[in-house]
């Protein structure tokens, strides 16, 4: 089965510490994207990468950090440094102009 | 500076009806709007797409209309049903890239 997975689905994490967020996918898409999504705000680009060892700050990339060592794997980890990291973050490949989003982490920091 | 606009956060239509989701956007450089449906703690999934060299596209019950004069985009699912209930994001991206700038999502919810 092809598509993209994001896992956990639930993360709880204390104040203070990083935690990194996983996201895979064996579409063969090079283009690979994180998003975050909050009430009332819609989805927010974090970073993007287009190829492997590349990748692009969004429009919130402050807080956090991602690698692409792989074409498979996109990890986000957010930092300490992240003033409001509690929210719904989305993964997604694309290809030909169209994103396929995984299925979500939510992240709860406290 | 939001780019693309989905000025009502929420519609409530009745089954068998015809709901309208709306889009506006900013920058003329968009050429390809697309629009996604979201369930609760699920990713969203794509539902349909249009260039700007179009203005309809019909696929089943969904169809999106573009005006580019107006920079506006709407959204019809003709008749609505109950499934349909979900939040809607328009979307929208120039040229030959993949990035997407989204709307900030219209809650429908087609009652009984």
């Amino acid at each position: 089965d092809g598509g993209i997975t994001q896992s956990p689905k639930y993360l709880f994490r204390k104040e203070g510490q990083n935690v990194t967020l996983s996201c895979e996918q064996n579409l063969n898409h090079d283009a690979m994207y994180w998003y975050r999504q909050d009430p009332g705000q819609g989805l927010r680009l974090i970073y993007y990468s287009q190829i492997v060892n590349d990748f692009q700050k969004g429009d919130i990339a402050e807080g956090y950090s991602v690698s692409r060592e792989k074409k498979e794997s996109f990890p986000l980890t957010v930092t300490s440094a992240q003033k409001n990291p509690t929210a719904f973050y989305l993964c997604t490949s694309s290809i030909f102009g169209e994103q396929y989003f995984g299925p979500g982490t939510r992240l709860t920091v406290t | 500076d939001q780019q693309v606009k989905q000025n009502s956060p929420s519609l409530s239509v009745q089954e068998g009806r015809i709901s309208i989701l709306n889009c506006d956007y900013t920058n003329s450089m968009f050429d390809y709007f697309l629009w996604y449906k979201k369930y609760p703690a699920e990713g969203p999934t794509f539902l349909i797409s249009i260039s700007s060299i179009k203005d309809k596209n019909e696929d089943g019950r969904f169809t999106v209309f573009l005006n580019k004069s107006a920079k506006h985009l709407s959204l019809h699912i003709v008749p609505s049903q109950p499934g349909d209930s979900a939040v809607y994001f328009c979307a929208a991206k120039t040229g030959g890239g993949n990035k997407l700038t989204f709307g900030t999502g219209t809650q429908l919810k087609v009652e009984l």
